[in-house]
Formats: C-alpha cells, structure tokens, sequence
C-alpha cells in the first residue's frame, strides 16, 4: 500500500530564506506526483506536477524534484514571501487517476 | 464555468441525519473524484466517476455513503444516518483526462461538515 510522508510537519522561517520541502513514498511505481498550495479554508492549488518520466519542474521560485528510484521528492522555495505561508500537500499518483496524498507541511513565513 | 464549484460550503447537521453534498465540475471534465480532508490530514480518496459510471468506489468507508452522476456532470454525495466521526472537509476534483497522462485534477473549496 502506498504511503506518503511529508517533512517537517510545520515550519517557521524569516522572509527571505530558502527553504526545502520534503516529500517520501512507499512505492516507486507511481505515474506522476504533485504539489498542491492548500489555503485555510479553501481547496487545492495545483503548484508543479512532474511526470513519471521527468525530474524537475520549475515554476517561478519554485522548484520540485523527483528520484522515484529513492521514493522522494522535494520543493524548494526560493526568496520566501509571507504570502506564501500554507499547506503545502505532496500527492503520488498512484494507479492512472489515484491520487494519496501527504498530511502536509504547515508553512508560516514571518514578516 | 470557471472552476469546479461545491455546495453548501458549510453544512452542520445533526447526529443520524441525512445530508447531500454537491459537485460542480468544470464544463467538458469527464473525471469527476470526491475526497474526504479530516482535521491535520491530507485529503483522502472516496470515489471517482468517469462520465456517469463510477469508476472506482473503493475508499468509500461504508454503505452509508453513496454518490451519483447521472448525466456525467453535476455530482452528488449522499450520507446516511451521519455520525460524528464524518464531520471533515470534503473536496471534489474533475479532470479532462486521466492524471496518469499528465493530466491534472482541479479542486473545488471543498464543503466543510460537522456532525453534532
């Protein structure tokens, strides 16, 4: 059964710093993973989705990686802004349409 | 329209209640998914529907929970005799294709339940 990890499970930093986002799974046989931006009280947004096939993806100042042989993935945020404070959630997808998700990193950016 | 939609956005109901919970897809998606997010987690998969038929019910926890998509666009979550232990977030997806391809699922806000 495939399992998603994400650490830490919140994190604190100044505005400005670097950071990185740790994602783990279970089963490297997965056909594409995804990192999701969740706001309190709203839905998902879709940041990066990186195939099966790929390693990165960048978008903006972020950046996610995939080492499916390793069963790991991160997101790196550059320049960190307050408003980037959310959940960051990992999902594996896992069979053509299953998505299993991670519990999420609690990200807060201080101003 | 411009995004997948769901309605009511909060729901309180009452221990044994009935409740149905609703899905707007976006215009043309044929997959349609219903998640469940408890408190602290992350969502979890109920059911997915590719036009009218549901194409994998398996993380429906028990018959107390149905969905339906009768003409492959609005959808609807039922729940039967609520308990508590249902108060979450529940979040539906469409997608155009199938995620496995590179296509991704757009969320709607979700409708946040409590069970009393």
């Amino acid at each position: 059964k495939q399992e998603v990890t994400q650490i830490p499970a919140a994190l604190s930093v100044p505005e400005g710093e670097n950071l990185v986002l740790n994602c783990s799974f279970t089963d490297s046989a997965i056909y594409n993973l995804q990192w999701f931006r969740q706001d309190p009280g709203k839905g998902l947004t879709s940041l990066l989705l990186i195939q099966s096939s790929q390693r990165e993806q960048t978008s903006g100042r972020l950046n996610a990686s995939l080492d499916k042989s390793s069963g790991r993935s991160t997101l790196y945020i550059a320049a960190s802004q307050p408003g980037d404070s959310a959940t960051y959630l990992c999902a594996v997808i896992s069979g053509t349409y299953k998505y299993i998700f991670g519990t999420g990193t609690r990200l807060k950016v201080l101003a | 329209g411009a995004g997948v939609s769901q309605t009511p956005s909060n729901k309180v109901t009452e221990k044994g209640k009935y409740v149905e919970l609703r899905c707007d897809p976006i215009s043309g998606h044929t997959a349609l998914y219903w998640y469940r997010q408890s408190l602290g987690q992350g969502p979890e998969f109920l059911i997915y529907f590719q036009g009218t038929g549901a194409a994998d019910d398996s993380g429906l926890p028990n018959d107390r929970f149905f969905a339906v998509r009768p003409e492959g666009s609005v959808s609807t979550l039922k729940i039967q005799r609520t308990e508590r232990g249902d108060s979450a977030v529940y979040l539906c997806a469409s997608s155009q294709g199938v995620p496995g391809a590179g296509e991704t699922q757009y969320f709607g806000p979700g409708t946040r339940l409590l069970v009393l």
